[in-house]
């Protein structure tokens, strides 16, 4: 089993919808996560993190934390073409405070 | 500010070269780490440096040495590298070795190996 994981995509939205995204993990003594952007070519960005169970809210962005069920989520109101990226989820925690493991990713595709 | 600059951007280097990626931040982050990334594959982690020391070493093969000289900068040196490592390297760093820190990355070094 993996630790991150992470449904590849695409996730296609339209222009003005929300896009859900969903990241699960593995070792219950996870503590933190994180939601970055990646653009083709370009490194992560990150745009969110999140450490306690609820949601957490910035601008467009939403992020929602359930550890009894491990399960983190990303949703991103409103959602633009430049919105059309992958997102990786990333969780700390794990094997030792420094590592941070990163799911595979999923790519979002906003049309117009 | 949270920039990682990582020099060179591009790098084409043969199998016999050796060559050094370069990475520096002023954020006074203490905790410093490498990863590979390959086309359409998630970061993976290579390396953590915490107070300019090593404490994470993920198996890598030793033709890649890291070094941290200072708490600013880390060096990753290649040496006798293969054509399967060609990948984006990325530099990342956060402030500390704590579960409640943030990690930032540079805009990575894409490597070839011929």
């Amino acid at each position: 089993q993996k630790e991150v994981e992470q449904n590849s995509g695409p996730l296609s939205v339209p222009e003005g919808a929300i896009a859900s995204l969903n990241c699960t993990y593995s070792d219950r003594g996870s503590q933190s996560f994180f939601w970055y952007r990646q653009y083709s070519g370009k490194s992560p960005e990150l745009i969110m993190f999140i450490y306690s169970n609820g949601d957490k809210e910035d601008g467009r962005f939403t992020a929602q934390l359930n550890k009894a069920s491990q399960y983190v989520s990303l949703l991103i109101r409103d959602s633009q073409p430049s919105d059309s990226a992958t997102y990786l989820c990333a969780v700390r925690g794990s094997g030792g405070y420094n590592k941070l493991i990163f799911g595979a990713g999923t790519r979002l595709a906003v049309h117009p | 500010d949270t920039e990682v600059t990582q020099t060179p951007k591009h790098l084409v280097m043969g199998m016999t070269n050796k060559k050094s990626l370069k990475c520096e931040q002023h954020m006074g982050h203490r905790a410093m780490y490498w990863y590979k990334q390959k086309a359409k594959k998630p970061p993976e982690l290579m390396f953590v440096y915490s107070y300019e020391k090593l404490s994470i070493n993920e198996s890598v093969p030793s033709r890649f040495s890291p070094e941290c000289p200072n708490s600013s900068l880390l060096n990753l040196h290649l040496h006798a590298l293969q054509p399967e490592d060609s990948a984006l390297y990325l530099c990342a760093s956060s402030q500390e070795d704590r579960v409640w820190t943030e990690a930032f990355f540079g805009q990575g070094t894409r490597l070839t190996v011929v």
